[in-house]
């Protein structure tokens, strides 16, 4: 079985401040790990993935998440948030073992950026 | 590029009736999954279609059930509605990789 776990339901920052939403996952095997971010009213919005190699992986506007194997964690930071990152953010993992590519999600972190 | 669509936006549906929710996978997409995502809660696997069959289920009872046409646009029936089948239904498709998203379908049962 897979899950993930998001600590925190709330996030605040001020803008210009770095931001970091956390994210923990459980898999039997080795993870694919995805973060996404959800506008009102909105699907979701593919924000960056990490399946092998460097831990610190890169995405959409300017967001990256470190993978710490030993922690089981996949932590979204960015380092200077701005009032239009606020949004629903979700961390999901996948089993790479895992013919299919079920994601299993966390339950969201809802992210305030005050000006 | 049109993306993942989905019809209706929105839908309002009484307890026990049946209701069928619709999914255009992104162009070149092979694969379509659905999930439902309850309000306040992150998404939850119900199914996944290749090739036109299910090749994945989640926890959910049969009253939950699709399809996958040759075109790769799927459908997703639901039977008996609940009060607790009221949320979000989100359709993603994908070849390798990454799942893409599409907008959603808002359901209402009462």
């Amino acid at each position: 079985a897979q899950s993930v776990a998001q600590p925190e339901d709330q996030v605040n920052v001020a803008e210009g401040n770095p931001l970091t939403v956390k994210c923990t996952y459980s898999v039997s095997g080795n993870p694919y790990l995805f973060w996404y971010v959800q506008y009102p009213n909105r699907g979701l919005q593919f924000l960056l993935k990490y399946i092998t190699g460097d831990n610190l992986v890169k995405g959409s506007y300017g967001f990256e998440a470190e993978f710490n194997k030993s922690q089981t964690s996949f932590h979204l930071k960015k380092p200077s948030a701005l009032v239009s990152d606020s949004a629903l953010y979700f961390c999901a993992v996948r089993d790479m073992r895992n013919a299919g590519n079920m994601l299993t999600f966390g339950g969201g972190t809802r992210l305030m950026v005050k000006p | 590029d049109a993306g993942v669509t989905q019809s209706p936006t929105h839908l309002i549906k009484t307890r026990g009736q049946q209701v069928t929710l619709r999914c255009s996978p992104k162009s070149g997409h092979d694969t379509v999954s659905w999930y439902q995502q309850a309000l306040g809660q992150g998404p939850q696997f119900i199914f996944q279609y290749y090739e036109e069959e299910e090749r994945q289920r989640g926890n959910f009872p049969d009253r939950f059930s699709g399809h996958q046409f040759p075109n790769y646009s799927s459908e997703l029936n639901v039977n008996a509605l609940l009060l607790g089948d009221s949320a979000l239904y989100l359709c993603a498709s994908s070849l390798i990789g990454e799942q893409f998203f599409g907008p959603g379908t808002r359901l209402t049962v009462l």
